[in-house]
């Protein structure tokens, strides 16, 4: 199984400053086929399902706000929010979708300093 | 509007059996793969099944094999998974949720699960 380990595990910002979470796959989520890494971010409030941000490493979801952008390449990825909103406050998860069972980081608790 | 709705969950002791559905619309069911991932309490997300548009292609993490059973009933537009032998370890919500899927150059390439339900409780203890 592909294993994903995302840094750090908290993470406390204040509104308006950069937030970074980073998250590493055990091997490379490169798909040879179209040339995209199958890596995705999800926030997920509380009480609510997760929300697909970020897909193919670094593709915002429709309707996701341009403060999150997604980078990485091979086995190394990084969620960064450049602002940070009251409304971010989350967890968040990377995910690999490159071969079943599709993993998914242990998560990232996104707190206001 | 694309929805993903939930349903069947609850107690069930352990060894017992559930049976969840996901009631999709807004959308051509038949045509998208579809995924269960749950979510112990106070845990992360964990992947469980996948099923493809026709049902002839089911997938199934090692720690629910020969266990659970993902089908779908296109008629209905309606995703299921029927639990047996169920543990204390499996309590959790149970998502169902869509995979995700851009379509270039005549083919597809899948991008994530797009759309999530909003979950169902199972609760196995005695």
């Amino acid at each position: 199984d592909i294993v994903m380990t995302q840094s750090p595990d908290s993470l406390a910002v204040s509104l308006g400053e950069r937030a970074t979470i980073n998250c590493k796959s055990s091997q490379s989520v490169l798909y040879s086929s179209n040339n995209e890494n199958y890596l995705t971010w999800y926030q997920q409030k509380p009480g609510q399902p997760p929300k697909l941000l970020i897909y193919w490493a670094s593709t915002r979801e429709s309707g996701v706000p341009d403060r999150f952008s997604g980078s990485g390449s091979g086995t190394d990825f990084t969620l960064t929010i450049s602002s940070l909103q009251a409304e971010d406050v989350a967890v968040y998860y990377c995910q690999q979708y490159y071969t079943t069972p599709y993993t998914f980081g242990q998560g990232t608790k996104l707190e206001i300093k | 509007e694309v929805q993903l709705v939930e349903s069947g969950g609850g107690l069930v002791q352990p060894g017992g059996s559930l049976r969840l559905s996901c009631a999709a619309s807004g959308f051509t069911f038949s045509s998208y793969w579809m995924h269960w991932v749950r979510q112990g309490p106070g845990k992360g997300l964990v992947w469980v099944s996948r099923i493809n548009g026709d049902g002839s292609r089911t997938t199934y993490a090692d720690s629910v094999k020969g266990r659970f059973t993902i089908s779908r009933d296109n008629a209905k537009n309606t995703l299921y998974l029927q639990m047996n032998s169920l543990r204390a370890e499996d309590t959790a919500v149970y998502y169902c949720a869509r995979a995700g899927r851009i379509e270039v150059a005549d083919n597809y390439y899948y991008n994530g699960m797009d759309v999530w339900g909003q979950g169902t409780t199972v609760t196995v203890s005695s």
